[in-house]
């Protein structure tokens, strides 16, 4: 079964820097794109990035860029999401996502994990 | 960038009804128009893809059509367990997607 287990929720304080995870499971973790999608409090959601474990080929929205980091470590089937300074704006649940690459849509995603930022 | 446009942004209806949602792409995206439901708490879940192909183990009261800009997501025998927000989302150029801003679907 694939699975994508995200950590846990983060209380953190303005300018805090933050790293979250998404283990994949069931599945061989370097063939899947790995999608990153934010949503903040009681509003839609959000296409951040995208990363490629096999060999960290990396894109971002340009709403993202420079605002995130996305990485992964295949030896051990993790994406990641970063920031080096966390603004009260980035409150919010961010969930991971397995893209599916014939329909271009996720075919798993993670539980989210919730991140407030609040001083 | 490709804009996704929803409406409605609410809808109340009856159990049993049929419920219609529209997506406007903001120029052709042929047919990469995904569905989602999204219930409080919880990750989205694929409904529908390319644009009219219903998710394995999805209802068949869910169906989807349209191509190029148009799309709509129609809810047959609306149920108690359909309440949820839905969402469109456009994948015409990867690796880019775009959301259209839900639509929450109550029931009366």
């Amino acid at each position: 079964e694939v699975q994508l287990v995200q950590s846990g929720a983060e209380v953190k304080k303005p300018g805090e820097s933050l790293k979250i995870s998404c283990k994949g499971s069931g599945y061989s973790f370097t063939n899947y794109w790995i999608d990153w999608v934010r949503q903040m409090p009681g509003k839609g959601l959000e296409w951040m990035g995208i990363i490629y474990p096999g060999d960290s080929d990396t894109r971002y929205s340009p709403s993202f860029q420079g605002q995130v980091t996305i990485s992964a470590d295949k030896s051990i089937s993790t994406a990641y999401l970063q920031w080096s300074s966390l603004k009260a704006s980035d409150t919010a649940m961010y969930y991971c996502a397995r893209r599916e690459m014939a329909t271009k849509t996720v075919d798993s995603w993670g539980q989210g994990t919730l991140v407030t930022v609040s001083s | 960038d490709i804009q996704m446009t929803q409406s409605p942004s609410s809808v109340s209806a009856s159990v049993g009804d049929r419920v219609t949602i529209t997506c406007r792409a903001s120029q052709g995206i042929s047919s990469w128009l995904a569905w989602y439901q999204q219930k409080p708490g919880k990750a989205p879940k694929l409904l529908i893809y390319s644009a009219s192909s219903l998710q394995s183990g999805v209802s068949s009261r869910f169906s989807g059509s349209g191509s190029g800009t148009d799309f709509t997501l129609t809810i047959r025998g609306l149920q108690p367990e359909d309440s949820a927000t839905y969402y469109c989302q456009q994948a015409n150029s990867f690796p880019t997607w775009t959301f259209g801003q839900g639509t929450k679907v109550e029931i009366k």
